[in-house]
């Protein structure tokens, strides 16, 4: 068990629809990464918060977007779905030290798929 | 330009034989991080093994080791005595190291299927 917890495992929605995906970091740590897995594109990077503040931004469409709360959990919500929006979304934490060596724990996804 | 390259996308391995996976990257920071998850089909991600660009020797973690070739840019992962349960996906990873901690996100290659068989 990471310490990061993703709710809920699976989502089934329709096209147009809106969806918010959540995740708990480890306890103490300060930073979330959103990531989204498909089959064509892989593991891309979406958006990095650190204590409560967005820190980076990866690939990451208009139509979604994300927000890191004071009790440090994050939510990912994602608007307009498209049938291209299907695939495994995770969050991921660190305790963001910036040092090279640190390693990202990772939530067990969240399997989203559009109808 | 791709960072992370990975060339095999599946790999077959007898059980109980040692098996290389592929690992290149790109990156022009002298200090940066490399790292190999695994991801089952259960498919949560687990690390395996960490190597710093600073590091002298190679990283291991019990069947676990990294080849690391810094002027060849590679960092490939070994697997000693294959198990069953090695079989998964293998995604290889870095991080460029910023001053600051301003950015800390891993940037994966598109990984290996490896299967392990009996």
């Amino acid at each position: 068990d990471s310490g990061v917890t993703q709710t809920p495992k699976h989502l089934i929605t329709a096209t147009g629809q809106r969806v918010t995906l959540r995740c708990s970091p480890r306890s103490g740590d300060l930073s979330v990464y959103w990531y989204q897995q498909s089959l064509d594109q892989g593991l891309q990077f979406l958006i990095q918060y650190y204590n409560g503040e967005e820190r980076a931004k990866g690939n990451i469409l208009e139509r979604f977007s994300a927000q890191q709360f004071p009790d440090l959990h994050s939510e990912l919500n994602l608007s307009s779905l498209e049938l291209g929006d299907s695939a495994l979304y995770f969050c991921a934490s660190s305790g963001n030290t910036g040092l090279a060596n640190e390693k990202l724990f990772f939530g067990s996804g969240t399997q989203l798929s559009v109808l | 330009a791709q960072k992370i390259t990975q060339t095999q996308p599946g790999m077959f391995v007898q059980e109980k034989e040692a098996v290389t996976l592929d690992c290149t990257y790109d990156t022009s920071d002298q200090s940066y991080g490399l790292f190999w998850y695994k991801q089952p089909s259960s498919g949560e991600m687990i690390f395996l093994i960490y190597q710093g660009s600073y590091d002298e020797q190679n990283a291991t973690e019990g069947r676990y080791s990294l080849n690391f070739q810094k002027a060849r840019k590679s960092a490939n992962l070994v697997i000693s005595a294959s198990q069953l349960g090695d079989s998964a996906m293998y995604f290889c990873a870095m991080r460029e190291e910023n001053y600051g901690g301003s950015q800390g996100n891993l940037i994966f290659g598109k990984g290996t299927k490896l299967s392990v068989k009996p």
